[in-house]
C-alpha cells in the first residue's frame, strides 16, 4: 500500500523559512514524478510544484517561484520542499502527493494527509 | 493562462439521485483532465482521468464526460459517502497545473 506522511508544518513569522518533508513507502519512489500541492484555510487547491524522477526537472507556480525550492532525495525515499521568505498567503495544508506521468496523461494517483503552515506574527 | 470554472458552486441533492457537475476551461484542454474528491479533513481522492477514465477502485457510479472546453463528472444513485467536495484538474501544456474552484455537494 503506497504510503504518504508528510512533516515540517508549523507556525512561521513572515519572512521566515520552513522545510517540509515527505516519507514515502509501498512503491517504488525513485519511479515516480511527485508534486505538492496546498489548500488555504477554506479554499481550493493550488498546486505548488513538481520534480521527476531524478529531481532535475523542476515546476514551480508563479507565486512561488524563487522562493520555494523542491527536492527528493530517492535513496531515503522522501520528498521536500523548501520554503523561503514565507508571506501570509502561503499559509495551507500542503499535500505530498504521487504523480502518474506518461505521454500527455498526468495526475496525483496517491495523496498524504498533508501538514500545516501558518504563516503569522 | 487556462481558467478551470466549475459549476455550480454548491449542489443540493437527496441520496438514492443523480448528480451532474460542471467543469468548463476557457480554452481547449482536449481530453486533459482528472476529476478528485476531498471528504472534510481529508487529502483529495483521485477519481476520474483522461475526462472519462475511471481510477481504480472507483465505483462505476461516478463517470466523467467531455472534451475540448465541456466537462462533466455524472454521480448516480448518490450515498452518503458521495456528499463532498469536487474539483477538477487540467493538465494540458502543464506547468502550471490548474484546479478549479470546486462544488460542494451536499445532502438535500
Amino acid at each position: 500500500e503506497v504510503q504518504l506522511v508528510e512533516s515540517g508544518g508549523g507556525l512561521v513569522q513572515p519572512g521566515g523559512s520552513l522545510r517540509l518533508s515527505c516519507a514515502a513507502s509501498g512503491s517504488t519512489f525513485s519511479t515516480y514524478w511527485m508534486s505538492w500541492v496546498r489548500q488555504a484555510p477554506g479554499k481550493g487547491l493550488e498546486w505548488v510544484a513538481t520534480t521527476n524522477q531524478d529531481g532535475d526537472v523542476k515546476h514551480y507556480v508563479d507565486s512561488v517561484k524563487g522562493r520555494f525550492t523542491i527536492s527528493r532525495d530517492n535513496a531515503k525515499n522522501s520528498l521536500y520542499l523548501e520554503m523561503n521568505s514565507l508571506r501570509a498567503e502561503d499559509t495551507a495544508i500542503y499535500y505530498c502527493a504521487r504523480d502518474y506521468f506518461v505521454g500527455t496523461t498526468f495526475y496525483h494517483d496517491y495523496w498524504g494527509q498533508g501538514t500545516r503552515v501558518t504563516v503569522s506574527s | 493562462e487556462i481558467v478551470m470554472t466549475q459549476s455550480p458552486a454548491t449542489l443540493s441533492v437527496s441520496p438514492g439521485e443523480s448528480a451532474t457537475l460542471s467543469c468548463r476551461a476557457s480554452q481547449s484542454i482536449g481530453s486533459n483532465l482528472a476529476w478528485y474528491q476531498q471528504k472534510p479533513g481529508q487529502a483529495p481522492r483521485l477519481l476520474i482521468y483522461a475526462a472519462s477514465t475511471r481510477a481504480t477502485g472507483i465505483p462505476a457510479r461516478f463517470s466523467g464526460s467531455g472534451s475540448g472546453t465541456e466537462f462533466t463528472l455524472a454521480i448516480s444513485s448518490l450515498q452518503s459517502e458521495d456528499f463532498a467536495v469536487y474539483y477538477c484538474q487540467r493538465y494540458n501544456n502543464w506547468p502550471p497545473i490548474t484546479f478549479g474552484q470546486g462544488t460542494r455537494l451536499e445532502i438535500k
